[in-house]
């Protein structure tokens, strides 16, 4: 099993800040990183894939890095709307199967 | 727009089995590779399993703690999504989720709400 580890857990942001996200693989998943966001109550939405394609619909601020072990979520200016937690998954090549990081809360400071 | 609703969730004793829908608003259904996830409250995410259509096989994946219990199948007539969950267990209780699979095998596109399964005795 490839093992995601995402730090930090809570990350205290103020509304027009910068986050990054960090995501970390226990072995190399190339460019097969995805995240997502989920809201209290609701399902996960898919943000970007790829490490670093936006899916449709998905602002400019929100942009992906990373390959090989290492992988960054950034939102450039927070809006109210993106405090959320935020996961990793890596889907590199069945087997093994898709695997989530632990999640990052992003809450306003 | 796709939409996913699930249904079928519950309270079910150690050892029982359960079965969940997903009905899907998805024109081409038939072509649609789909997904279960499921989250325990509070908790992170799970990849569960994945079939893929019939016109590329048909065939389905799963997650080392399912395996051998669950079952992921479609009725493509119907637009729906099933999982069969059987021997269930303590730690299958979750929310379950169904998704649709795109741009890339595994990654979750749509996601329907969620459907709750309490395993307890």
């Amino acid at each position: 099993e490839i093992v995601m580890t995402q730090s930090p857990a809570t990350l205290s942001v103020s509304p027009g800040e910068r986050a990054a996200l960090s995501c970390r693989a226990s072995q190399t998943v190339s460019s097969n990183l995805a995240w997502y966001q989920q809201k209290p109550g609701q399902a996960p939405r898919l943000l970007i894939y790829g490490a670093s394609t936006r899916t449709t619909g998905i602002p400019a601020r929100f942009s992906g890095s990373g390959s090989g072990t290492e992988f960054t979520l950034t939102i450039s200016s927070l809006q109210s709307e993106d405090f959320a937690v935020y996961y990793c998954q890596q889907y590199n090549n069945w087997p093994p199967e898709p695997t989530f990081g632990g999640g990052t809360k992003v809450e306003i400071k | 727009e796709v939409q996913l609703v699930e249904s079928g969730g519950g309270l079910v004793k150690p050892g029982g089995s359960l079965r969940l829908s997903c009905a899907a608003s998805i024109f081409t259904f038939d072509k649609a590779w789909m997904s279960w996830v499921r989250q325990v409250p509070g908790k992170g995410l799970e990849w569960i399993g994945r079939i893929k259509s019939k016109s590329d096989g048909g065939t389905t994946d799963y997650a080392a703690p399912v395996k051998g219990r669950f079952t992921i199948s479609r009725d493509d007539s119907k637009n729906t999504l099933y999982l069969q969950m059987n021997s269930l267990k303590t730690e299958d209780t979750a929310v379950y989720f169904c998704t649709t699979v795109g741009y890339a095998d595994f990654v979750l596109d749509r996601w329907g709400q969620g459907a709750l399964v309490t395993v307890s005795s």
